[in-house]
């Protein structure tokens, strides 16, 4: 199985901050990836897939980047209704692994 | 726009089977991308279960292979998952989602809560 390991794994930021989350592979996974943010008692939304495409409706302060092993997700200028738990999650081999989750609080 | 919607009993007695349904509207299931679940337990991170193609082919997450069938039915537009022998461990809430090999997993439904408990 791909291992995928975040970091941190916890973040507090203020509304305006720039915030940039890591994501890395066990193995190389190509441009496989996905990022999604999930609110409490809410289900996971996707935010971007093959590593940098922005879903629909995304807003554009949120950017991926990475290939191969590293990836990270940018919130160019953090708003209230970001701060969420992030996931990512690698598709390019099964079985599908998600990242284990970093939680951007209100600092 | 595609909506997705769990159903199901939210809770299953230890050693029986869990078994929900997916119902999906918007769209059909002979598109070409899979439906898929997805738990996650308790304060804890999300797990691939499997999926299903409209063809009715399958891919399942190993560590729980022997315990899992997802089964699609295009008549009435739903999917379904059962995970038998279940224990404590097996209590999540249990998401379907669409899966495209492109895209990820998107959309989501909003997910259903099944305690495993006597």
């Amino acid at each position: 199985d791909i291992q995928m390991t975040q970091s941190p794994s916890s973040l507090s930021a203020s509304v305006g901050d720039r915030v940039t989350i890591t994501c890395r592979a066990s193995h190389g996974i190509s441009s496989w990836l996905a990022w999604y943010q999930q609110k409490p008692g809410k289900a996971p939304k996707s935010l971007i897939y093959a590593a940098s495409s922005l879903q629909s409706g995304v807003p554009s302060r949120f950017s991926g980047s990475g290939s191969g092993t590293d990836f990270t997700l940018t919130i160019s200028s953090l708003q209230p209704e970001d701060f969420a738990t992030y996931y990512c999650q690698q598709y390019n081999s099964y079985p599908l692994t998600f990242g284990g989750g970093t939680k951007v609080e209100i600092k | 726009q595609v909506q997705l919607q769990e159903s199901g009993p939210g809770l299953v007695t230890p050693s029986g089977t869990l078994s929900l349904t997916c119902a999906v509207s918007g769209d059909s299931l002979s598109s070409s991308n899979w439906c898929s679940w997805v738990r996650q337990s308790p304060g804890k991170g999300l797990e691939w279960i499997g999926k299903v193609y409209h063809s009715g082919s399958t891919n399942y997450n190993p560590s729980l292979k022997s315990r899992v069938t997802i089964s699609v039915d295009k008549s009435k537009n739903q999917f379904s998952l059962k995970l038998t022998s279940v224990t404590a461990a097996d209590t999540a809430v249990y998401y379907c989602a669409i899966y495209s090999t492109v895209t990820g997993f998107d959309p989501w439904g909003q997910g259903t809560l099944v305690t495993v408990s006597s």
